[in-house]
Formats: structure tokens, sequence, C-alpha cells
């Protein structure tokens, strides 16, 4: 079964700083990789995915994630942090199978120091 | 979201008594996902559905029952609520491949 950790509960970072939020799966096989975010009060709105090819995906908001198969990794990286990205973010690897469902990560909060 | 509505939003009942969450969508899709969100737990899958009276168990599927008549609604059946079911249950469909959408959530409290 495939399973998703997100190391690290919160993370405090001043607006205009670089950010990386680390992701790591496990799964036996080619994973389906996705990052979503949470506003407060909010449903999930999907960051970026990854299925194959080019292993550096972009996706909205500025974000971007880059897979790694040897570290089993899907880190979630900006370059420069905004107020408006303070939220809570969740990684998510699917399998593929007749479900089509996703495991998720515990989350990590984000808050943006100004 | 757009094509993805989920009610109530918020209600608060009674231990022993049933709740029914609905789930409406308008984008046709053949998945339908119901998950419920704890702190430190991110999503955990309740049920799923494949399509008209198709569906199957998730994870934490213990207490909950769901139904599925047609493809735009997808319900959520607590038989008995527990506070242990106190949650923010959140529907999701997809067309596949595995791209959910997500729905805003209904905080369930049980008192």
């Amino acid at each position: 079964a495939q399973s998703v950790t997100q190391p690290d509960i919160h993370i405090t970072v001043s607006e205009g700083a670089s950010l990386e939020l680390r992701c790591n799966y496990s799964y036996g096989a080619t994973p389906y990789l996705f990052w979503y975010v949470q506003s407060p009060g909010q449903g999930l709105q999907l960051l970026l995915k990854y299925f194959s090819g080019d292993t550096l995906v972009q996706g909205i908001k500025g974000f971007e994630a880059e897979f790694k198969r040897s570290q089993s990794s899907f880190n979630l990286r900006k370059p420069s942090v905004h107020w408006s990205d303070a939220a809570e973010y969740f990684c998510a690897v699917g399998a593929g199978n007749a479900g089509n469902m996703l495991t998720f990560g515990g989350g990590t909060r984000l808050m943006v120091k100004p | 979201d757009a094509g993805i509505t989920q009610s109530p939003r918020h209600k608060v009942t009674e231990t022993g008594t049933p709740v029914t969450l609905r789930c409406h969508q308008t984008e046709n899709h053949r998945y339908m996902y119901w998950y419920r969100q704890d702190p430190g737990h991110g999503l955990r899958l309740i049920h799923y559905s494949y399509g008209v009276k198709d569906t199957d168990k998730g994870e934490v599927s213990d207490g909950y029952s769901v139904s599925r008549s047609k493809t735009e609604d997808f319900l959520l059946t607590l038989e008995s609520a527990t506070s242990s079911q106190t949650s923010v249950y959140f529907c999701a469909i997809s067309d596949g491949p595995l791209t959910h959408t997500f729905g805003s959530g209904t905080r369930l409290t049980v008192v």
C-alpha cells in the first residue's frame, strides 16, 4: 500500500524568502504525485501534479516541485513567498488503480512572517 | 469549487442519531469520493464510487455507508453518529486519471 510522509507539521518563513516543503512517498511502482493547497475554511486546490516525463513540474501561483525517484521525494518549492501563501499544503500519491484514489500526507501548515 | 457542492456546510448532531451528507456534481464525472480530514492525518478515504450503484470501501469506512443512485449525487450516511466522527468531510470528483476536484467541505460536530 502507498503512503505519504510530510515531515514538517509547521513551517514559518519570512515574506520574500524561499520555501521548500518536503514530501516522501512509499509506493512500489511509478507514482502519480500531487500537491494541494488548502486555505482556512476552504476545500483543496490542486497546485501541480506529476505523472511522467520531466521531473521538474511547474504549477500555479509560482510553485514548482521536483520528483526524485532515488529519494522517493516530491518536494514543493517557491523562490519567493507571499503573505497570501499562508495555508496548509498536502502532498498526495495515487496508484492509478481501479478506484483512482489518492493517499494524502498529514499536511504542512505554512505561516508567513511580514 | 464550481461543479461540486456539498450540503450541509455545517451540522451539529447528537450521538446516536443518523446523519446524511450530500455531494452533488454537475461535471458528469465517473468517480466520486468521500474523505474525512482530521488534524495530523491529512485526508483519509472513507468510501468511493466508480459509477452509479458501484461503490467500495476506503481506509476508514467503519460506521459509514454510501449510496449513488444517480451520476450526480453521492450520499454519505453515518448510521449512528459517534463523537469520533466529528470531523470535516470532503467530497471529491474525478474523471481520471486521479486528479481530484474537491468540494468546500462539511464540518460535522457530534455532541
